[in-house]
């Protein structure tokens, strides 16, 4: 069985400060997927990232930075200098590395983000 | 726009009644899964079709049914509507039955209220 764990479910920042969402994982693969996704207040999933189990490496986009640590089973995601657009519920998921039938993302509760002016 | 194309956006219904979601999947994606994202649950699996096959089975009540035409739209039949049915509904499509390589694509979702 797989599990996602974001254990902060609401964070409230000022604009212009960092903060790091949290993801802790469970699975007993080996090979998996993780993956970010933004849900605004307009609804919708959007996609941030995907990581491989096999890389590690961090990776920066812009403002947005993700630290995979598989020693910790983590997947962090940090906002730097964050801005009020950035309010959003951000999930956390994992998928296996299959392409058999029943092989599905599990998401985490989700952190909502609130950014203030 | 992600590709996968979910009607209606908005839908309020009574309790008791019927009602169906539709879903496109994107183009040359032949498995598509459902979702219920509600407030004190999370973001729940419901159910995954590949090319018009059932293939997996979440958390999804015996009320609720669904399926995917040849055309590989899929639709989500939710009926007897109880007030805890009220949530947003989302339909993802991937490439293959497994959908592990690039994930999902999320559709925009159905929001249900049932009042």
């Amino acid at each position: 069985a797989q599990k996602v764990t974001q254990a902060q479910t609401e964070i409230s920042v000022v604009e212009k400060e960092d903060v790091t969402l949290d993801c802790v994982y469970e699975t007993r693969d080996t090979t998996y997927y993780l993956f970010w996704y933004k849900q605004p207040p307009s609804g919708e999933l959007v996609f941030l990232i995907r990581r491989n189990s096999f890389d590690e490496q961090n990776e920066i986009s812009g403002r947005y930075s993700w630290n995979f640590q598989k020693s910790t089973s983590s997947f962090n995601f940090t906002i730097t200098a964050s801005q009020v657009v950035d309010s959003a519920v951000y999930f956390c998921a994992l998928i296996r590395r299959r392409n058999n039938a029943g092989n599905m993302l599990t998401f985490g509760g989700g952190t909502r983000l609130m950014v203030k002016p | 726009d992600s590709g996968v194309t979910q009607t209606p956006k908005h839908l309020i219904t009574a309790t008791g009644q019927r009602v169906t979601l539709r879903c496109s999947p994107r183009s040359g994606d032949l498995s598509v899964y459902w979702y219920q994202q509600s407030l004190d649950q999370g973001l729940q699996f419901l159910i995954q079709y590949y090319n018009g096959e059932e293939r997996a089975k979440g958390n999804i009540l015996e009320r609720f049914s669904a399926q995917q035409f040849p055309d590989l739209h899929s639709e989500l039949n939710l009926s007897s509507l109880e007030l805890g049915d009220s949530a947003l509904y989302f339909c993802a499509s991937s490439q293959r039955q497994g959908g592990s390589n690039y994930g999902y694509t999320f559709g925009s979702g159905t929001r249900l209220t049932v009042v």
